[in-house]
């Protein structure tokens, strides 16, 4: 069976640019969450997604949004990118909310310039 | 709010030497502890977990962790360490109920000597 899948594994932007990440979670799985994993720090909760709504959001600025679609898939947007969003981002996915396994994907890696 | 300590940033053990890696948490309720590792460049792969139950739990690799509510942590051991444990490890708590936002600790680099 595939893992969490991440599209793309490395790219980079300009300052102001928007940027779009993508994952699938795991066949079965219904709930996604991102983290942001700032080089040298552990990884920070951006949002958790389940049967496509938001069920949690960390302490990321309104830049920052996500969607789930019907298939579990999701997508992360950042807006007006800033050199401060440089850093690896994580998928995880588990098959529900609470005390389940999260599995990670094995992320994007995003470099503002 | 719930947080994670982890007091050691680096730690160098010889191959075949034992580790202790420390973690210690804040969390109001009785809390949902996990133990990852993380190779250069890679994503998350999960040692152990603590839900509830017998409060030593064994994990992937030979890894294993107790989970002390009275010093509120949740120290990972290994045995023997073999070079292929070189890795960052962390330590999360989990808010189980209200959704499975990780709280992640700062994470402890470990080098593993010949």
């Amino acid at each position: 069976d595939a893992g969490v899948t991440q599209s793309p594994t490395h790219l980079i932007k300009t300052r102001g640019q928007h940027v779009t990440l993508r994952c699938s979670p795991i066949s079965g799985h219904k709930s996604v969450s991102w983290y942001q994993q700032v080089l040298g720090q552990g990884p920070q909760f951006i949002f958790q997604y389940y049967e496509k709504e938001e069920r949690g959001r960390g302490n990321f600025p309104d830049r920052f949004s996500a969607r789930q679609f019907p298939n579990y898939s999701s997508e992360l947007n950042v807006n007006a990118l800033l050199l401060g969003d440089s850093a690896l981002y994580l998928c995880a996915s588990s098959y529900s909310t609470g005390n389940t396994e999260a599995f990670f994907g094995q992320g994007t890696r995003l470099t503002v310039v | 709010a719930q947080s994670v300590t982890q007091p050691d940033i680096h730690i160098t053990v010889s191959e075949g030497a034992s580790l202790e890696l420390r973690c210690n948490y804040s969390y109001g309720a009785t809390p949902y502890l996990f133990w990852y590792v993380q190779s250069p460049g890679q994503g998350l792969q999960l040692l152990l977990k603590y839900f509830s139950g017998d409060t030593l739990v064994q994990g992937i690799k030979g890894f294993e962790a107790e989970f002390k509510r009275s010093q509120s942590s949740f120290n990972l051991r290994k045995p023997s360490v073999h070079w292929s444990d070189a890795a960052e490890y962390f330590c999360a708590v989990g808010a189980g109920n209200s959704g499975y936002a990780l709280n992640f600790g700062k994470g402890t680099s470990l080098l593993v000597t010949p």
